[in-house]
């Protein structure tokens, strides 16, 4: 595709309720970051695939947080039982197999939990 | 001490001066240095990437790097009121994750 794509653009959610968040990387990509944006700060670190797998995870605040990437292409984010402290913009990029390649930004899902 | 440290701003220079953002790093072993710009409401948009100790011209922007001082810098000549935006600093070190600063939001002044 044109660039990342990311649904839903926002998202509502009631407290303990559970949510999943799409990523949709540039085709032929093979690495995929998921970063969380609190207001006022610098997108932070959450989890990175190189197709498939899983390969590095410790930015995950919680084990409510969930990241697949099952056939080395979308990824889905799964927040489990939100809290209000989960409200942030999700970012996903993706880039090329080297770490540093550029990352490409997609545009971000704004998650609300009230 | 943050990873990635940046001043937050607001930076305010009138239309077709040069801005000057700057950004200091703690891991010493990083190699690979990033400037993203995002506008209020969007995501992060690369402007330049520096990976040697020096300078590195593209068009208006110009990166610097000093890798002894531990110290990346954006400059931004003709300033122009498109330019406003927030300025985030971006390292990869030796955790092999990118790092942002908190961003410099920076103001052009008409």
């Amino acid at each position: 595709g044109a660039g990342v794509s990311q649904s839903p653009r926002y998202k509502v959610a009631k407290r303990g309720q559970d949510v999943a968040l799409r990523c949709d990387p540039i085709s032929g990509h093979v690495s995929l970051f998921w970063y969380q944006q609190a207001l006022g700060q610098g997108p932070e670190f959450l989890t990175y695939f190189q197709n498939e797998a899983q390969l590095d995870k410790s930015g995950l605040p919680s084990d409510r947080f969930f990241a697949e990437r099952p056939e080395g292409s979308v990824s889905t984010l799964k927040i489990q039982r939100t809290q209000q402290e989960d409200s942030a913009v999700y970012l996903c990029a993706s880039s090329g197999p080297q770490l540093t390649d550029t990352q490409y930004f997609g545009p971000g899902t704004r998650l609300t939990v009230l | 001490q943050k990873e990635v440290e940046q001043n937050s701003g607001p930076l305010s220079v009138p239309e077709g001066a040069i801005a000057s953002l700057n950004c200091t790093y703690s891991d010493r072993g990083s190699q690979s240095f990033f400037w993203y710009r995002q506008y209020s409401g969007k995501s992060p948009e690369l402007i330049m990437s520096i990976y040697s100790n020096g300078d590195k011209e593209d068009g208006r922007f110009t990166a610097q790097l000093n890798k002894a001082s531990q110290y990346v810098s954006l400059l931004i000549r003709d300033s122009q009121p498109s330019d406003s935006a927030t300025y985030l600093c971006a390292v990869i070190g030796t955790a092999s994750k990118l790092t942002f600063g908190t961003g410099t939001r920076l103001q052009v002044t008409l």
